[in-house]
């Protein structure tokens, strides 16, 4: 079975600052999926990266993709309050598998 | 251009009682797929619906049924409901789902199911 892990679990930050999440999964998929999820509410997309080396980048967030170290990686820049939720990356296989997700809290 | 629509939004039900949930799919999309979420076992997929089939179906017992439509809506029933089955139960669509799904999911606000 397609296992996906999310790290940090937690991750509380200041604004202004840059942090990176990383999600790894454990066979080769070449789609990855990025959404946030605010307390109580569905999922938003974010991003759809469908090739090894794919970047895509939306205001503050960044996300990559290497699918040789099955790896994709969320960059956050300058971070500010209205970013903090939840985000989940996830992967197809035979079904959609969901990393763990990273409860993030940026902090004045 | 209308969302994923899901109903209803809450729901309380005692247990051993039966539920049925409703999704309603982006104009167009022919998968439809179910995911339970809990704060304990995160998100977790319950099966996915094409063209009125199942394609694929997750680890949970036949207490958790779905069906779907000639036009593409679908329906969860659980039965003999448990308290472990309070969670928030999320559908998703895509036009195509599985691994051809590269335009994406579009999920629904979810139904939170209560069980007491």
């Amino acid at each position: 079975e397609l296992k996906v892990e999310q790290n940090p679990l937690f991750l509380s930050m200041q604004e202004g600052k840059n942090y990176t999440i990383y999600c790894n999964y454990s066979t080769t998929s070449d789609r990855l999926y990025w959404y946030r999820q605010d307390p109580g509410k569905s999922l938003e997309s974010l991003f759809v990266l469908l090739s090894n080396g794919a970047v895509k980048q939306e205001g503050r967030l960044m996300a990559s993709l290497d699918t040789k170290a099955r790896l994709s990686t969320l960059h956050i820049t300058a971070a500010v309050h209205d970013l903090s939720a939840t985000y989940f990356c996830a992967v197809t296989g035979n079904q959609f598998y969901f990393g763990t997700g990273t409860s993030l809290t940026v902090i004045p | 251009k209308a969302g994923v629509t899901q109903t209803p939004r809450y729901l309380i039900k005692t247990r051993g009682q039966q539920v049925t949930l409703s999704c309603s799919p982006i104009s167009g999309h022919r998968s439809v797929s179910w995911y339970q979420q809990t704060p304990g076992q995160g998100l977790q997929f319950l099966f996915e619906y094409f063209s009125e089939t199942q394609r694929n179906k997750g680890n949970f017992p036949g207490r958790f049924s779905g069906r779907q439509f000639s036009n593409s809506r679908s329906e969860m029933n659980v039965s003999t409901l448990e308290l472990g089955d309070s969670a928030l139960y999320l559908c998703a669509s895509s036009i195509s789902g599985g691994k051809a799904g590269g335009y994406g999911y579009t999920f629904g606000s979810g139904t939170r199911l209560t069980v007491v």
